[in-house]
C-alpha cells in the first residue's frame, strides 16, 4: 500500500495567479496522476506524471495551464496557473505499482477555490 | 478510448437491504475492475476489484461480478448499514494501460 500525502489541503486564491500543489508518497510508485473533481462529480484526469520526463496530458488539459513535475518516485507538483474562477476545484493526487496490483491510492487531495 | 457508463447515479435504500450498482465498459482488453468508495469528504478509497479471468469476488457484505461477455460488472452490498452511504466509482483501464476510466459514480443512500 502507499500513504499519500498533500500540500496545501485548501487555499482561496485571485484569479490570475497561480497555485502549486504538492504530493509525497511515503514509498516509490511506478505511476503518479492528477486527477480533478467538481463537487458531486466523478474524477477527471488531468495527466500522469512521468518520473524524469513531460508529463501526459488528457484532452482538454495543457502544460501550459497545468505545468506538473515529478522529480523522483514518490513526489509531484502540480500548478494550477493563471486561475479563474473556473478552475474552483478538488484536485487529487494518486500513485499506483504495475505489477500484480493496479489498485490507485488517493491523496486526501486539495480543495481550491479563485475568486 | 473506455468508456464507462455507470447506474444508478442515487440509490436509496433501507438498512438491512441489499444494494446493486452497475457498470458497463466499451474496450475489450480491459482486465482490471476495481470499485471505490468516497466518503463525504474525504478521499476515494479501494473496496473490492475484480480481473477478467475471474466471474465474481467477495469479501465479507461486499461482492463483484463481471460478465466480460456482455461488458459490464456489478457491486453487490448485502445487509447494508448506514455506514455503508457514501459515493461509489467502478473503474475500468483503458486497453494495455493502468490508466482507469471512472463511472460517474453512485449516491448511496441507506436510512436507518
Amino acid at each position: 500500500s502507499a500513504v499519500i500525502s498533500q500540500k496545501p489541503s485548501r487555499d482561496i486564491c485571485q484569479r490570475g495567479t497561480s497555485l502549486t500543489i504538492q504530493c509525497q508518497v511515503d514509498s516509490q510508485v511506478t505511476m503518479m496522476f492528477w486527477y480533478r473533481q467538481q463537487p458531486g462529480q466523478s474524477l477527471t484526469l488531468i495527466a500522469t506524471a512521468n518520473q524524469g520526463s513531460e508529463a501526459t496530458y488528457e484532452s482538454g488539459f495543457v502544460i501550459d495551464k497545468f505545468p506538473i513535475s515529478r522529480p523522483n518516485l514518490t513526489f509531484s507538483t502540480l500548478t494550477v496557473s493563471n486561475m479563474s474562477p473556473e478552475d474552483s476545484s478538488i484536485y487529487l493526487c494518486s500513485a499506483a505499482t504495475s505489477g500484480t496490483s493496479n489498485e490507485q491510492f488517493f491523496g486526501p487531495g486539495t480543495r481550491l477555490t479563485v475568486l | 478510448g473506455e468508456n464507462v457508463e455507470q447506474h444508478p447515479s442515487t440509490l436509496s435504500v433501507q438498512e438491512g437491504d441489499s444494494a446493486v450498482i452497475k457498470c458497463t465498459y466499451s474496450d475489450s482488453a480491459s482486465n482490471y475492475f476495481p470499485w471505490y468508495k468516497q466518503e463525504l469528504g474525504k478521499r476515494p478509497q479501494l473496496i473490492i476489484d475484480i480481473r477478467s479471468n475471474v466471474g465474481e469476488k467477495k469479501d465479507q457484505r461486499i461482492a463483484v461480478t463481471l460478465n466480460k461477455t456482455a461488458k459490464h460488472f456489478s457491486l453487490h452490498i448485502t445487509e447494508t448499514q448506514p455506514e455503508d452511504s457514501a459515493v461509489y466509482f467502478c473503474a475500468a483501464p483503458r486497453g494495455g494501460s493502468y490508466i482507469p476510466t471512472f463511472g460517474r459514480g453512485t449516491s448511496l443512500i441507506v436510512h436507518p
